[in-house]
């Protein structure tokens, strides 16, 4: 059974901070991995996807790594700002026919101005 | 562009009522449709899946069902709400006509069972 650990659970950076979010998962047959974003009280916004052949992905001030064998992904931010304060959640897509996320329990991040 | 919608937002319901909650995809055809739910506390946990209509599949044993009596248009339901329903629940779609597969959800519907 797939499980999907995130490391750590909270963190609090001074603004401008880079910073590292580790996400990991007992099975490496998946077919992709998301990472999300959730506000308080709010949807869940996707952030970057990464197919099971990538390596990373990054969008803007966001970079994402995979490597599937170990079972292990991480999400970079450089430069944090106030705005970044988020859940961020991790997700890995099964290898069925229904491709349901399986989640992790998500970091909490609060950058201080 | 493709939009999913949920209503709800927000509900409050007695133990032991009934619930139907919708959620709305536009600008796509024929999507997985998901329903997922975040209990205070845990994880998101999935609950129901569709691949079409008419055909659902049940991830957990639950006091919930589902239907999806068009295309895009996905409907949790239950009989009698129990305190444990309580939670923040989200509908997703998942792309097809993309390279990539990616999910996105809706913006959620949080229900208070008193």
């Amino acid at each position: 059974k797939q499980e999907v650990t995130q490391i750590p659970a909270a963190l609090s950076v001074p603004e401008g901070e880079n910073l590292v979010l580790n996400c990991s998962f007992t099975d490496s047959a998946i077919y992709n991995l998301q990472w999300f974003r959730q506000d308080p009280g709010k949807g869940l916004t996707s952030l970057l996807l990464i197919q099971s052949s990538q390596r990373e992905q990054t969008s803007g001030r966001l970079n994402a790594s995979l490597d599937k064998s170990s079972g292990r992904s991480t999400l970079y931010i450089a430069a944090s700002q106030p705005g970044d304060s988020a859940t961020y959640l991790c997700a890995v897509s099964e290898m069925d026919s229904s491709y349901k996320l399986i989640f992790g329990s998500g970091t909490r991040l609060l950058v201080r101005p | 562009s493709q939009t999913i919608h949920q209503w709800p937002a927000t509900l409050v319901q007695p133990v032991g009522s009934p619930l139907s909650l919708e959620c709305t995809v536009e600008g796509t055809s024929n999507p997985n449709l998901y329903w997922y739910r975040q209990a205070a506390g845990r994880g998101l946990q999935l609950l129901f899946y569709s691949v079409g209509i008419g055909q659902i599949s049940s991830e957990v044993p639950q006091n919930l069902s589902a239907s999806r009596p068009q295309d895009r248009q996905f409907i949790l339901s239950s009989k009698k709400l129990l305190l444990s329903d309580s939670g923040f629940y989200l509908c997703a779609w998942r792309v097809w006509d993309r390279e990539f597969n990616e999910q996105f959800f809706g913006p959620g519907t949080r229900l208070t069972v008193l």
